[in-house]
């Protein structure tokens, strides 16, 4: 079965500090990997996802993620904080080729502090 | 990417009696989703609605509780039965894209029962 382990269920980092949040998963073929985002009182927005090809991945609100196959990895980095950064994330992982079921994992909750 | 609706957004509501949550989406989209979200934990999958057919329930989700209608490629309804304080949570909408193998997230419902 698959399944996905965030082990940080909160973070805290100061504005302008770099930022990494951690993701390992388990699953039995090729994995279809996604970071989302959730800010208080919203739905999930997707930052990033990888399917195959180039292992560091690019999103959107200067997030990137790297793809780890030997550590069953997809940490999610950032370079530097903003204060709006400060929301819940959820790292997820799924089959692809049609219907997946997408698990998600338990979530870490980042907090910016000035 | 979609653009997906929620009704309603939040909404309270007493014990014993049902609430009707609704999903639109902008594009045409075989695979739709409802999940849970209960107060501070994750995502659980209740289940999996396609055109023209009944919905597929994951475990520990019963129809008679949740029934769901998916009228066309567009639409679907989430309806909570018999409602209980413990059914409080998140009510997420969300479609596969088409061509993307990935899933898009609707605002959500917020639920409180009393």
């Amino acid at each position: 079965a698959q399944s996905v382990t965030q082990p940080d269920i909160h973070i805290t980092v100061s504005e302008g500090a770099s930022l990494e949040l951690r993701c390992n998963y388990s699953y039995g073929a090729t994995p279809y990997l996604f970071w989302y985002v959730q800010s208080p009182g919203q739905g999930l927005q997707l930052l990033l996802k990888y399917f195959s090809g180039d292992t560091l991945v690019q999103g959107i609100k200067g997030f990137e993620a790297e793809f780890k196959r030997s550590q069953s990895s997809f940490n999610l980095r950032k370079p530097s904080v903003h204060w709006s950064d400060a929301a819940e994330y959820f790292c997820a992982v799924g089959g692809g080729g049609g219907y997946q079921k997408v698990t998600f994992g338990t979530g870490t909750k980042l907090q910016v502090i000035p | 990417s979609a653009v997906i609706s929620q009704k309603p957004s939040r909404d309270i509501c007493q014990r014993g009696t049902s609430l009707t949550i609704q999903c639109q989406v902008d594009s045409q989209v075989t695979m739709m989703f409802w999940y849970r979200q209960q107060p501070g934990q994750s995502l659980t999958l209740i289940a999996t609605a396609n055109q023209g057919s009944e919905a597929t329930y994951e475990s520990g989700f019963v129809i008679d509780k949740f029934p769901i209608s998916r009228p066309n490629l567009t639409f679907s309804t989430l309806t909570v039965s018999n409602m209980s304080p413990e059914d409080s949570s998140i009510y997420l909408c969300s479609v596969e894209s088409n061509r993307e193998d990935t899933q898009y997230f609707g605002p959500g419902t917020r639920l409180t029962v009393l």
